[in-house]
């Protein structure tokens, strides 16, 4: 299809080990932004690209969190350690328009990580 | 700093029902107010948008508009259906961050019985 891949779809993994989480975008959308969504909760920004670069990334929680996009086009997400509490659903979304704030989001169906 | 406050769920109602979403915000400028909605086993995806004030966002019967004066955008249909039962989330792009970090509220469940 022609929107946003995210894989896995579900991740259970235990508390201290390594996660990457993928995500790709639609064909030509310039930009790339990660959110993380708990359960009852809206999405939370954690970062976004414009092209291969990250041109905010303050919503990352701490450093163990980490993101790339080499190409400008397939984005991981990287967590290291995990713990617990980083359990959630991370959506990824992109965008064409990032000239005005008027873009819409297009967003995958996002990989659901449990950390045990 | 910029925040969005939508009503809390569950909503239950009847179908043909008038449906109303409270939502508010926080923000410095002119953000732009969006409404997405999650359907079951289904990716966020554009409800509506209003990029001004006093603009009103429109689609699939859904209307809200751009209340500068109250900071508000409340989300209305007049004739709900059962497949209307959904998450929708209002969110807000500050206008002081070019557009690059959308905010979105808690969301609020909405059932529709037949």
């Amino acid at each position: 299809g022609a929107g946003v891949s995210q894989t896995p779809s579900n991740k259970v993994t235990e508390k201290g080990k390594y996660v990457e989480l993928r995500c790709d975008p639609i064909s030509g959308h310039t930009a790339l932004y990660w959110y993380r969504q708990s359960l009852g909760q809206g999405p939370e920004f954690l970062i976004y690209f414009q092209g291969t670069g990250a041109a905010d990334d303050s919503g990352l929680p701490n450093d163990r969190f980490f993101a790339v996009r080499p190409e400008g086009s397939v984005s991981t997400l990287k967590i290291q350690r995990t713990e617990r509490g980083d359990s959630a659903v991370y959506l990824c979304a992109s965008s064409l328009n990032v000239g005005a704030n008027t873009g819409e989001l297009f967003f995958g169906e996002g990989s659901r990580l449990t950390v045990l | 700093g910029n925040s969005v406050t939508q009503m809390e769920g569950p909503v239950t109602l009847s179908e043909e029902a008038f449906l109303t979403i409270n939502c508010t915000y926080t923000a410095t400028g002119y953000p732009s107010l969006f409404w997405y909605v999650q359907y079951p086993g289904e990716g966020l995806q554009l409800l509506l948008k209003a990029t001004k004030a006093d603009d009103k966002g429109s689609n699939k019967g859904f209307e809200a508009t751009y209340r500068k004066e109250t900071t508000s955008f409340h989300l209305e249909k007049g004739s709900v259906q059962v497949s209307d039962s959904a998450v929708y989330f209002c969110a807000l792009t500050p206008s002081n961050t070019g557009g690059f970090k959308t905010i979105f509220g808690a969301g609020t469940r909405l059932f529709v019985k037949a």
